[in-house]
């Protein structure tokens, strides 16, 4: 149990255009979903933190208008990667919590390339 | 800040040996230190979790130490295979929201 999963897993889009990424958890309600970005041999960076129903909480330095995260359900959390350049290529990764447990069940990640 | 270590960006070991990676933190203690493994593309898979009042954890062929004098938990894999390679992350939790700060990883590569 506690599959996270992601979707697409892989993007290749144009300077300029916008992109969504969708974080599922299958067989759990998620309390909260977060969303990460992890550039090659670095590690995970925390961008926000997601709550159903609620607003996200961005992380400093993170912009939440380029950034833009809907939790519409307990299962589904989505970004947008809005106005995209080269530099938002990345390894982009969601995670999930349940009840109080601290453990975070992890998606298989979205790469992103932007052209 | 709150920091989080891993000085050994690399380790290599042969087959059947038992590997020990380390991940430091600065600060105070965190209420619980995690250990993920990642494969290349891949998203993290959860390992353990120690919280700071435990000194060790154990599963399987995992052991975790969480030492707050020396501000350090090691992570070891007794009997090493070569299917043990990937990338471990040392992470550190307690604080709003259950947010973890990871580390920058140790590549672990096991050979025959």
């Amino acid at each position: 149990g506690a599959v996270v999963s992601q979707h697409p897993s892989w993007v290749i889009c144009k300077s300029g255009t916008s992109v969504k990424i969708e974080c599922r958890s299958l067989d759990f309600q998620a309390t909260t979903m977060f969303w990460y970005r992890q550039f090659p041999k670095q590690s995970l960076m925390l961008m926000a933190t997601s709550n159903e129903g609620s607003k996200a909480t961005y992380e400093q330095g993170v912009e939440k208008d380029k950034f833009l995260i809907n939790h519409a359900s307990l299962t589904l959390s989505t970004l947008t990667v809005t106005s995209a350049h080269p530099e938002d290529s990345s390894f982009y990764i969601c995670s999930a919590t349940r009840d109080s447990i601290n453990e975070q069940f992890f998606g298989p990640g979205t790469r992103l390339t932007v052209l | 800040s709150q920091k989080i270590e891993q000085n050994s960006e690399a380790l290599n070991i042969q087959e059947g040996k038992t590997a020990t990676l380390t991940c430091n933190y600065t600060n105070y203690s965190p209420a619980y230190l995690q250990w993920y493994r990642q494969d290349p593309g891949r998203g993290p898979v959860f390992l353990l979790l120690i919280r700071e009042n435990e000194k060790e954890k154990r599963k399987e062929r995992l052991k975790v130490t969480f030492d707050t004098t020396l501000k350090q938990s090691l992570f070891h894999i007794t009997a090493s295979q070569p299917a043990d390679s990937a990338t471990y992350l040392c992470a550190r939790g307690g604080g709003t929201a259950s947010k973890l700060t990871f580390g920058t990883g140790t590549r672990l590569q096991v050979t025959l």
